[in-house]
């Protein structure tokens, strides 16, 4: 089935690491976003990308960085310059048109220890 | 720039009962609008969209009509069920430079529904 698939769902960091979170999608879309959620607050975008190797800060990317390298690969890293990066992140990418939806992965909830 | 506000939750309701989330949008331009649900533990579904003045999005019992005069899009079911438990977020569409289009969000509302 076409989908985004994320991994991993849970992962726990030591302060001070770096980590990936993967997400992958086979729906064949050219637009891709990362968003974070926290309890109580709306999704906030940390990057998105058009197409293959281009991608744009969002909303809060101080302390997270991407790349693009296949249309169907957007991962992100969350790096130790994030000074609060436990939350829940949700990776989608967004169908044809002016109008398209995004579909969303089923996310990945990060927390540091 | 764009915003999107909706009402505070939770909201709790019981099985049958009528259900109105209130909407409302702050744009510049046309953007479409959205409603989208999420399930606990998983990503976000989008429920119904509309994507101009007067448009009604509809879904499973659901609707929301494009209101511009009020700049709202509120979303309401008849009669709601257990299973429609959920968070729901308002979204817009914000169209930026280059053509690629960012949804921004509302902090969503936190529904349930006793038996």
């Amino acid at each position: 089935d076409g989908g985004i698939t994320q991994s991993p769902k849970y992962l726990f960091r030591k302060e001070g690491q770096n980590v990936t979170l993967s997400c992958e999608q086979n729906l064949n879309h050219d637009a891709m976003y990362w968003y974070r959620q926290d309890p109580g607050q709306g999704l906030r975008l940390i990057y998105y990308s058009q197409i293959v190797n281009d991608f744009q800060k969002g909303d809060i990317a101080e302390g997270y960085s991407v790349s693009r390298e296949k249309k169907e690969s957007f991962p992100l890293t969350v790096t130790s310059a994030q000074k609060n990066p436990t939350a829940f992140y949700l990776c989608a990418s967004r169908g044809p048109g002016y109008t398209g939806e995004l579909f969303f992965g089923e996310g990945s909830r990060l927390t540091v220890l | 720039g764009n915003s999107v506000t909706q009402m505070e939750g939770p909201v709790t309701l019981s099985e049958e009962a009528f259900l109105t989330i209130n909407c409302t949008y702050t744009a510049t331009g046309y953007p479409s609008l959205f409603w989208y649900v999420q399930y606990p533990g998983e990503g976000l579904q989008l429920l119904l969209k509309a994507t101009k003045a007067d448009d009604k999005g509809s879904n499973k019992g659901f609707e929301a009509t494009y209101r511009k005069e009020t700049t709202s899009f509120h979303l309401e079911k008849g009669s709601v069920q257990v299973s429609d438990s959920a968070v729901y977020f308002c979204a817009l569409s914000d169209p930026v430079l280059g053509g690629a289009q960012k949804l921004v969000f509302g902090q969503g509302t936190r529904l349930t529904i006793n038996p």
